[in-house]
């Protein structure tokens, strides 16, 4: 069973114009959610992240939104850029408490994918 | 500052043989994670190290795979025998221990043919 879905798999975009890429959880507990860029050969590099206390969060051209009643959420590039095309995963995480009182993190779930193409 | 590094980062062997894959974190995390991405799937998690004591493993797939972080520092992976499904891309991951969210940095990850 997925418990993080980006259903779709490709996304084209000419450059200039908005990007919005989708994941969807099926997970509750999950309460901090991250995007991260992949370049071909190369590791995940972390992009944004929204805490579940949040609805949105803003960094630049980049914008995640949070709709933790539909279990959804949603990265906004704007403006896309050749330089953004790449494979875009969501993830998500489950905060427990730990012994010293704090919340600690742990393992990343992530979504299948979705390859952004930006044409100039 | 160094990133995450890890060694090799591509590596065929043969069905039955015997793989180790190294991740060095980057230094003072206390958080290492490693995970596969297998057929351009989802990145999955395999397991995760606060220091050198294993916090979650309850993503390795059976006993032929074995994770071992050494005084807390670097880790490996071995792969004991390869079989044909465990080709993928092993990426590590680490993170500092603070209290709440912090994103993981990631390695480039290794990639891992078995033939």
């Amino acid at each position: 069973d997925q418990q993080v879905k980006q259903n779709s798999p490709s996304l084209s975009v000419q450059e200039g114009r908005i990007s919005i890429l989708n994941c969807d959880y099926t997970n509750s507990m999950f309460d901090y959610f991250l995007w991260y860029k992949k370049y071909p050969a190369e590791g995940p590099t972390f992009l944004i992240s929204i805490s579940s206390i949040k609805d949105k969060n803003e960094d630049g051209r980049f914008t995640v939104f949070l709709n933790k009643s539909a279990k959804h959420l949603s990265l906004h590039i704007v403006p896309s850029q050749p330089g953004d095309s790449a494979v875009y995963f969501c993830a998500a995480s489950v905060g427990t408490f730990s012994n010293a009182g704090g919340t600690s993190y742990g393992k990343l779930t992530f979504g299948q994918g979705t390859i952004l193409t930006v044409h100039p | 500052e160094a990133g995450v590094t890890q060694f090799p980062s591509h590596s065929v062997i043969e069905k039955g043989q015997t793989v180790t894959l190294r991740c060095d974190p980057i230094s003072g995390h206390d958080n290492l994670y490693w995970y596969r991405r297998v057929m351009g799937k989802e990145i999955k998690f395999l397991l995760h190290f606060v220091k050198e004591s294993k916090q979650d493993e309850s993503g390795m797939p059976n006993n032929r795979f074995l994770a071992e972080r050494t005084g807390g520092t670097y880790s490996t992976l071995k792969v004991q025998p390869a079989e044909l499904e465990d080709s993928g891309v092993y990426f590590c991951a680490s993170s500092p221990t603070f209290d709440g969210p912090f994103e993981a940095f990631f390695g480039q990850g290794t990639r891992l043919t078995v033939v």
